[in-house]
């Protein structure tokens, strides 16, 4: 069974402080996203990496960073947090070449106050 | 225009009917199509996908896929309580494994 897991299911922070939210998969996927999901809105794409090092803009990359040193682990950083980072954030993860099926993580709840 | 439209809902169908889940897409060049369900307060998890025109049945779903209108539906069969839920619409533009999503369809399905 391939395994996403996220570092916390909840997180609370202050305006101005810097997150990170991990996220590591057990099952050798070169593809790791981020997303965050929001009431009305629907998922949207933050950042994804396809490999090692490497990393792309999604839709919404503005305020956020990502870092993928290792295969298995991918990081969002939130560099200053603001209020309207309050929201529901999804990693997932999918082999290369793979049937597009997009395996997700439990999700962290984070709130910015 | 939003890339990928689903109605919000909520559906609300009662026990044993059919419910009918749609969703539209702006471009003509995605290749995949899935249906995703989530529960309230937990991840999506695929239920769903399609890649050519016609259905494809799995159990008490159908998943129906017309590209020259640019529609994709679901369709469950004998719905039940447990099929409560949140039935997101994702299509995949190519490369990279990337996928869009619609905003959800609240189904509800009542006793």
């Amino acid at each position: 069974d391939v395994k996403v897991t996220q570092s916390s299911r909840y997180l609370v922070k202050r305006t101005g402080e810097k997150v990170f939210l991990e996220c590591v998969q057990d099952m050798d996927h070169e593809n790791m996203f981020w997303y965050r999901q929001d009431p009305g809105l629907g998922l949207r794409l933050i950042y994804f990496s396809y490999d090692v090092k490497m990393k792309e803009k999604g839709d919404i990359p503005e305020g956020y960073s990502v870092s993928r040193e290792k295969k298995e682990r991918f990081s969002l950083i939130l560099e200053s947090a603001s209020t309207n980072q309050t929201s529901m954030y999804l990693c997932a993860s999918i082999p290369y070449g793979g049937s597009y099926e997009q395996y997700f993580g439990p999700g962290t709840r984070l709130t910015v106050t | 225009q939003k890339e990928v439209e689903q109605n919000s809902g909520p559906l609300s169908v009662p026990e044993g009917a059919i419910a009918s889940l749609n969703c539209t897409y702006s471009d003509r060049g995605s290749q995949s199509f899935f249906w995703y369900r989530q529960y309230s307060g937990k991840s999506p998890e695929l239920i769903m996908f399609i890649y050519s025109n016609g259905d494809k049945e799995d159990g008490r779903f159908t998943a129906q896929l017309n590209k020259a209108s640019q529609y994709v539906s679901l369709l469950i069969r004998d719905s039940q309580p447990s099929d409560s839920a949140t039935y997101l619409c994702a299509v995949s533009p190519g490369g990279y494994n990337k996928l869009i999503f619609g905003a959800g369809t609240r189904l509800a399905v009542h006793p």
